[in-house]
């Protein structure tokens, strides 16, 4: 089946700082990349829709200025955590729907570990 | 609002003993419906779905669910569980028209016993 990365599997950073998380699909093209945050023990919330050569949709409550999202070609979409604070550590997926249509199966990387001191 | 209820947040069963999880849905109309499964260091894993048809879905490992509209449920079954079976499981809904934006249930962590 078709697989989809995600870079880094795990990152620590200082508050203050930004953090650059990216999502590829490996064998497949996606003009839209979905990203999730999950916090413990909790469900996964999506944050923002990307959409390939275009501006990326933010769910209500997102910040988008916080959240910077970049979809530069058909594989490749990533997440800047921007002035990274602790209340942002969380685990950050994304997801990549496959070409078969509005009813084809999503593609999930296997997630980023973000820990902000 | 729309909303997906998995009441289980923890579920322990012996290894070779059925096992059933439980989702419930709220949506304006029937969804499209997804298990999921989530281990450690893997992205979530499509387990089956339901589009429309046949009620009773059949997926990997095993696995089966069964919509049923009168219940706004959709709970997943294995006959016989293994202990490699054990992980979080996660119960998804799309509204009717694209499965692309998925609404994710809290969850069910399996502990499989030997």
């Amino acid at each position: 089946g078709a697989v989809v990365s995600q870079h880094p599997s795990r990152v620590i950073c200082k508050s203050g700082t930004s953090v650059k998380i990216e999502c590829r699909s490996l064998d497949f093209q996606a003009t839209t990349m979905f990203w999730y945050r999950q916090f413990p023990k909790q469900s996964l919330m999506l944050m923002a829709t990307s959409n390939e050569g275009s501006k990326a949709t933010y769910e209500q409550g997102v910040e988008k200025d916080k959240f910077l999202i970049n979809h530069a070609s058909l594989t490749l979409s990533t997440l800047t955590v921007t002035s990274a604070h602790p209340e942002d550590s969380s685990f950050y997926i994304c997801s990549a729907p496959g070409s078969g249509g509005p009813t084809d199966t999503q593609y999930f990387g296997p997630g980023t570990r973000l820990t902000v001191l | 609002a729309q909303s997906v209820t998995q009441p289980d947040i923890h579920i322990t069963v012996s290894e070779g003993a059925s096992l059933e999880l439980r989702c419930n849905y709220s949506y304006g109309a029937t969804p499209y419906l997804f298990w999921y499964v989530q281990s450690p260091g893997q992205g979530l894993q499509l387990l089956l779905k339901y589009f429309s048809g046949d009620t009773l879905v059949q997926g990997i490992k095993g696995f089966e669910a069964e919509f049923k509209r009168s219940q706004s449920s959709f709970n997943l079954r294995k006959p016989s569980v293994h202990w490699s079976d054990a992980a979080e499981y996660f119960c998804a809904a799309a509204g009717r028209g694209s499965a692309r934006q998925l609404t994710f249930g809290s969850g069910t962590q399996l502990t499989v016993l030997p």
